[in-house]
């Protein structure tokens, strides 16, 4: 089965560096989505990509964070001078045809900042 | 009042038994109804859909009541390895967010 690939699993850094967290979408998937849950909280919607821009992110998306797709593979998240309440399992997913089709998830990578 | 509101549990049940969990949405709008499914510490799966007939997929039974604005998902003969926390996903465009909007989820713990 196709699956969402996401790296690293597990990222520490410390607070004020910037980090860079990877995503491999679903080869024929045409839409991305980053989601964050924080320890016992809900998944929150960061941002959505399709056709190479933003589609629509949400106000937890600010001028910290940023998406790129560099080639056809990679999906990548960057969070610039992270805070300590950055610190949350960041979750990529893809849909071939949208939102209203549902989404696969990858399996996240945790991130930690001290 | 939340887009999206489920009650947290825990439901603690034993094995075989029948468990039901409802999940009520603000946005009448809404067009898109799925039930995820959570591992601790795992990313969410795509349990169901939930069609406005109502569908069905083995134990499972999803039913949605648009008057209501209510989606219940149902459990039969529940298993240990059901013991999962079940996430109420609905898709609410006319909010101008096209992405996915995730309830808190439902704690099921399925017992021996």
């Amino acid at each position: 089965e196709p699956e969402v690939t996401q790296t690293p699993s597990h990222q520490v850094t410390q607070m004020g560096q910037e980090v860079i967290l990877r995503c491999v979408p679903i080869s024929n998937h045409l839409y991305f989505y980053w989601y964050r849950q924080i320890l016992g909280q809900k998944v929150e919607f960061l941002v959505s990509f399709y056709n190479n821009e933003i589609s629509e992110k949400s106000e937890i998306f600010d001028d910290q964070f940023s998406v790129e797709r560099p080639d056809g593979s990679n999906f990548t998240l960057k969070i610039r001078s992270t805070k300590l309440e950055d610190s949350a399992m960041y979750f990529c997913a893809s849909s071939e045809r949208g939102a209203g089709y549902g989404y696969t998830f990858g399996s996240g990578t945790r991130l930690t900042v001290v | 009042r939340k887009e999206v509101e489920q009650d947290p549990g825990p439901f603690n049940v034993p094995e075989g038994a029948t468990v039901a969990f409802n999940c009520t949405y603000s946005n009448s709008a809404s067009q898109s109804f799925f039930w995820y499914r959570q591992d601790c510490r795992k990313e969410p799966k795509l349990l169901m859909s939930v069609y406005s007939s109502g569908n069905e997929d083995g134990r499972f039974t999803a039913q949605l009541n648009r008057a209501s604005q209510y989606i219940s998902l149902l459990i039969r003969d529940s298993k240990l390895s059901d013991s999962a926390t079940y996430l109420c996903v609905v898709n609410i465009p006319a909010t101008g967010r096209r992405a996915l909007t995730f309830g808190s989820g439902t704690r099921l713990q399925v017992q021996p």
